[in-house]
């Protein structure tokens, strides 16, 4: 059973600092991992979705990363804001089952002014 | 363009009663999926559909029906509400089950009494 573990549970960092958030998964044969964002009371919004022939995705401050072979990703946050305060979760696709995507558990951020 | 809307926002349920839970999307999403949110067990996939006429059951399907009648709804059923299932409940589509990016409404909140 494929496990996704995203460790810190929590992190708090000054406003503009550059952070890393993690990602680990038990089951290397991913089809696709995802990060999304959920702000508070709502819905997960993506932010970047990396497939299993990929190393890294780019979107703006953000890069996620993949390694298959470790069992990890990681998304890194540029120059962080106080509006990149929220929940960011990772959900990882396995080939064997693709319509069933697994979750972290997510990395509450808070960016302080 | 509306995405992904859910229909009730917020239900308060007594146990025993029945309702449904409406999913809609207008992206011509093949595959449509249910997760229900709880503090401390993440995410977790209730059932999912990889097309029109076409179920599968997730982690945590008791208690819970659903069917696939077109390609754009995807209702949430459940038959004898239980306290149990208070949760937040939220359903995503994407354009493939594989190597689709994964889409997400804002949720329905639950409360059964």
């Amino acid at each position: 059973k494929q496990e996704v573990t995203q460790i810190p549970a929590a992190l708090s960092v000054p406003e503009g600092e550059n952070l890393v958030l993690n990602c680990s998964f038990t089951d290397s044969a991913i089809y696709n991992l995802q990060w999304f964002r959920q702000d508070p009371g709502k819905g997960l919004t993506s932010l970047l979705l990396i497939q299993s022939s990929q190393r890294e995705q780019t979107s703006g401050r953000l890069n996620a990363s993949l390694d298959k072979s470790s069992g990890r990703s990681t998304l890194y946050i540029a120059a962080s804001q106080p509006g990149d305060s929220a929940t960011y979760l990772c959900a990882v696709r396995l080939w064997t089952n693709a319509g069933k995507s697994t979750f972290g558990d997510g990395t509450t951020l808070t960016v302080k002014p | 363009n509306a995405g992904v809307t859910q229909t009730p926002k917020f239900q308060v349920l007594k146990t025993g009663q029945s309702m449904t839970l409406q999913c809609a999307q207008d992206m011509n999403h093949e595959y449509m999926s249910w997760y229900r949110q709880d503090p401390g067990m993440g995410l977790r996939l209730i059932h999912y559909s990889v097309g029109a006429g076409i179920t599968d059951q997730g982690e945590v399907p008791n208690g819970y029906n659903v069917s696939r009648s077109t390609t754009e709804d995807f209702p949430l059923r459940l038959l004898s509400a239980a306290p149990s299932q208070t949760s937040v409940y939220f359903c995503a589509s994407s354009y493939d089950p594989g190597t689709g990016e994964l889409f997400f409404g804002e949720g329905s909140r639950l409360t059964v009494l």
